[in-house]
């Protein structure tokens, strides 16, 4: 089975630009997150859809990320304008809830870095 | 490539030896639980779960127990390995879907 597949590996912008990152899930899973990951520090969730409905987006900065989930599958991240405080690696997790459990699937993250 | 979790608390143990990975959770409504393991450069892998209306669950080498009067999981890796070096994350389901991941322990072996 395919994993959770994630795009850029690695960015490197400076301060004011723009990034987007992309993750693919594993095939039928209908929950995707994004979550942030700064450096010595746990992953902080940012945005989790549920097929292509956000179900809980209440730590997404949206006067700067944007995330969408067209179509229930595939989804995007963006930043706009990136902020230094942005510098650090963005996961994708996907997960196939079965009767309210269900381990999250990670994919290797996008790492940002903001100059 | 960098590392995940350069100010994190550390565990060291020797080879050979068992570990004990402690987490605190925050929401005494949480009902399912999951221990994560972080190897530099890499996204969190699944190591073991457990539900609310268990004590403990035993897997391969790994046992999870929890605590839920205190609010405390714990994470056993007996014979720790070279290969069990990493950064070891809980994570709480809180809520319909929602998983809220701890700060995190490093395991470092030493030979």
């Amino acid at each position: 089975e395919a994993g959770v597949a994630q795009s850029p590996r690695y960015k490197i912008i400076e301060k004011r630009q723009s990034v987007a990152f992309w993750c693919n899930p594993i095939s039928g899973h209908a929950t995707l997150y994004w979550y942030q990951q700064i450096l010595g520090q746990g992953p902080k969730l940012l945005i989790q859809f549920q097929n292509n409905g956000v179900v809980d987006d209440s730590q997404l900065p949206k006067d700067r990320f944007s995330a969408e989930r067209l179509k229930g599958v595939d989804s995007t991240l963006k930043i706009q304008p990136a902020k230094l405080e942005d510098s650090a690696v963005y996961l994708c997790a996907s997960s196939l809830e079965r009767q309210g459990a269900g381990e999250l699937f990670f994919g290797e993250g996008s790492r940002l870095t903001v100059l | 490539g960098e590392s995940v979790g350069l100010h994190l608390p550390t565990l060291s143990v020797q080879e050979g030896d068992n570990s004990i990975i402690n987490c605190a959770y925050s929401n005494s409504a949480s009902d399912y639980f999951i221990w994560y393991k972080q190897e530099s450069g890499k996204g969190p892998q699944f190591i073991i779960d457990i539900r609310s209306n268990m004590d403990k669950r035993q897997g391969q080498r790994v046992t999870v127990l929890l605590n839920k009067t205190v609010k405390h999981l714990s994470l056993q890796i007996a014979a720790t390995q070279p290969g069990d070096s990493a950064v070891y994350f809980c994570a709480e389901k809180s809520g319909t879907y929602k998983y809220i991941f701890g700060t995190g322990t490093r395991l470092k072996v030493l030979a």
